[in-house]
């Protein structure tokens, strides 16, 4: 049982550089979403997908993209790292909208020099 | 925004405790959900609880209950009997019913230790 599988699960950058952030799921979820994690902020959403081909701008989508072209798959890409985007970011996937359970990958923890 | 609150940063108690986490949200919907989450030093985040809005009864699970107090928007988070397993940071979520995943709002979280 993968579930939700992120990798990689650290990466330093440094400043400017671009990488990408792959999610992967199993469980044949609709619904995918990318959250970063910051000290004393909680999480907050950065893009979502809700099928296969689509995305939307979360709460906090600048600075970041994505694509879904598999179902089973959600890229997060950073095209010009910078120190603000050093986060420990989560990938999420759901089976609809509000149905069922949001299950969480492990994180990927982001530092940018 | 919705804001959710969990106003208490770090919780210590010693192995054995009972420990209540708080949790207050703000809300404008007429039906949403409310969630726990638990993130152990392993960094994943697992899910505790979900909550529909209209069922206001109390729920337990071994040893963790949960209070649901749509009067006062509070759901707070009880642990009996506290084992160490229970350190973690705890978050507390609210979505709206009709706005999908994508709207939830997380409070930033309570870190509990549990000290043996």
């Amino acid at each position: 049982n993968a579930g939700v599988t992120q990798t990689p699960k650290f990466r330093v950058l440094k400043t400017g550089q671009s990488m990408t952030l792959l999610c992967a799921q199993d469980m044949n979820h609709e619904y995918m979403y990318w959250y970063r994690q910051d000290p004393g902020m909680g999480l907050r959403l950065i893009h979502y997908s809700v099928g296969e081909g689509t995305t939307a701008k979360g709460e906090v989508p600048d600075g970041y993209n994505v694509s879904r072209l598999k179902k089973q798959n959600f890229l997060l890409g950073l095209e010009s790292a910078a120190p603000s985007q050093t986060s420990v970011y989560f990938c999420a996937s759901s089976p609809g909208a509000i149905t069922g359970e949001l299950f969480f990958g492990e994180g990927s923890r982001l530092t940018v020099l | 925004a919705q804001k959710v609150t969990q106003a208490q940063t770090e919780i210590s108690v010693v192995e054995k405790e009972d420990v209540t986490l708080d949790c207050v949200y703000e809300t404008r919907d007429t039906t949403y959900y409310l969630f726990w989450y638990k993130q152990p030093p392993s960094g994943e985040l697992v899910f505790l609880i979900r909550r529909n809005s209209f069922d206001e009864q109390n729920e337990i699970s071994g040893r963790y209950s949960w209070n649901f107090q749509k009067s006062t928007s509070s759901f707070n988070f009880t642990i009996t009997a506290s084992q160490v397993v229970d350190s973690a940071v705890y978050f507390c979520a609210r979505c709206p019913r009709s706005g999908g995943y994508q709207k939830v709002t997380f409070g930033t979280g309570t870190k509990l230790q549990v000290i043996p």
